[in-house]
């Protein structure tokens, strides 16, 4: 079955440091993509960063970038010089080849601490 | 320009009521989806459109109805309120049946059934 684990619920980070926030999935299919979404206080979903399963090199977008270990099946996101305003709710997500659907893990709460 | 707007954002009403919620996209994706999510932020995919075709039907109870008059609109209608119904409900919408597809999200229908 195709799944997406994230095991951490909560995380804390000191403003200006570095965090990972992991994601592991389930799937035999060889053809995916993955996504990271942050969801704020204020309650949007907004679209981070996206990582195929045959691309070659991991993803990044500003200070956003996808550790991605195909063998692992792991898509970490990896925030650096955390800010304030990166406290959110985190979720990674999959779509899978042939397929509308998208399927989410149940999401990690991240804290930057000033 | 909102890409994906929802109506309303707030929804207050008592058990037994039905109600409707309208999500609209500019974006000029073929693809839209209504998600519910629960007060553990758990994200659950609910129903699919493409092209004012429902193709994706999950276990939903019969008392909520989508309906998509063109791609561009997707409504979600609720009969006969249950207190469980309380929920954020994201309208989202995407383009291609592939992997690389992101799905962009509305600003969400917090509802409330008292």
């Amino acid at each position: 079955a195709q799944k997406i684990t994230q095991t951490q619920p909560g995380m804390f980070v000191q403003e200006k440091e570095a965090v990972t926030l992991d994601c592991t999935y389930d799937t035999s299919d060889q053809s995916y993509g993955l996504f990271w979404y942050k969801q704020p206080s204020s309650g949007e979903m907004i679209f981070l960063i996206y990582q195929g399963s045959y691309d070659e090199q991991n993803a990044t977008e500003g200070r956003y970038s996808l550790n991605f270990q195909k063998a692992r099946k792991s898509a970490n996101l990896v925030i650096s010089a955390s800010q304030l305003g990166d406290s959110a709710m985190y979720f990674c997500a999959m779509r899978f080849s042939g397929t509308y659907k998208y399927i989410f893990g149940t999401g990690t709460r991240l804290k930057v601490l000033a | 320009d909102t890409a994906v707007s929802q109506t309303p954002k707030y929804l207050v009403t008592q058990m037994g009521n039905d109600k409707s919620i309208k999500c609209e996209q500019n974006l000029g994706h073929d693809t839209m989806y209504w998600y519910k999510q629960d007060s553990k932020k758990f994200l659950k995919i609910m129903f699919s459109y493409n092209n004012k075709e429902l193709i994706i039907n999950e276990t939903v109870p019969n008392r909520f109805s989508p309906k998509s008059p063109d791609k561009a609109h997707l409504n979600l209608h609720i009969n006969s309120l249950e207190l469980g119904d309380s929920a954020v409900y994201f309208c989202a919408s995407s383009q291609r049946r592939d992997i690389t597809d992101t799905q962009y999200f509305g600003p969400g229908t917090r509802l409330t059934v008292l």
